[in-house]
């Protein structure tokens, strides 16, 4: 069955530092999410993304945060100068087309877990 | 602002035994709804989406409802082995992102 994978499963960065987290979503999927979890607490949506352009974000997202597909199979995230509060393990999501978003199930990957020093 | 909560926070039962978890949403807003199950450190796997327009949906030994008008959600699971030990997670959607309940932790003792 068709996965999303990311890399790396785990991450090490110094407070201050840019960091990337790659996905590779499911190959025909159209939309792409990325979600966090802090220890012990709930899963959050951080972004959507479609057609090349954001569709939702939350306010999680702020400035620090950006994401890129920068070609047909990979979809990234970037936080411009992590902060520790920013460690969590973080996940990527892909859905296929339907005339809802909401009509199709998110796949999630394994996720990366982050840990900033 | 979209709420989930689930309960009970966690749930033991021996195995063979028949169970339900529950899910409240605040906002009838919400479109449809998924349950994961999630294994530790790992990621979620999508078990059953739920749409606005059902009110039942069925894989296997699972069985979700979804009750719009009272805003819940219930993840009926028949003859539980102890393979289906894990965190249960339902999420709503409004719009593309989902809002996460905080999940039951299901154990299935032998």
């Amino acid at each position: 069955e068709p996965e999303v994978t990311q890399t790396p499963s785990h991450q090490v960065t110094q407070m201050g530092q840019e960091v990337i987290l790659r996905c590779v979503p499911i190959s025909n999927h159209l939309y792409f999410y990325w979600y966090r979890q802090i220890l012990g607490q709930k899963v959050e949506f951080l972004v959507s993304f479609y057609n090349n352009e954001i569709s939702e974000k939350s306010e999680i997202f702020d400035d620090q945060f950006s994401v890129e597909r920068p070609d047909g199979s990979n979809f990234t995230l970037k936080i411009r100068s992590t902060k520790l509060e920013d460690s969590a393990m973080y996940f990527c999501a892909s859905s296929g087309a339907a005339e809802w978003v909401s009509n199709q199930p998110q796949h999630f990957g394994d996720g990366t877990r982050l840990s900033i020093l | 602002k979209q709420e989930v909560t689930q309960i009970p926070a966690a749930l033991s039962v021996p195995e063979g035994e028949n169970l339900v978890l529950n899910c409240s949403f605040t906002d009838s807003a919400i479109y449809n709804l998924q349950w994961f199950r999630q294994d530790p450190g790992k990621g979620l796997t999508s078990l059953l989406l739920i749409q606005s327009s059902q009110r039942e949906q069925t894989s296997g030994r699972l069985n979700a409802s979804l009750d719009k008008s009272s805003g819940r959600s219930t993840l009926y699971i028949a003859a539980s082995q102890p393979g289906d030990s894990a965190t249960y997670l339902c999420a709503g959607f409004s719009g593309s992102r989902l809002t996460f309940g905080e999940g039951t932790q299901l154990t299935v003792n032998p």
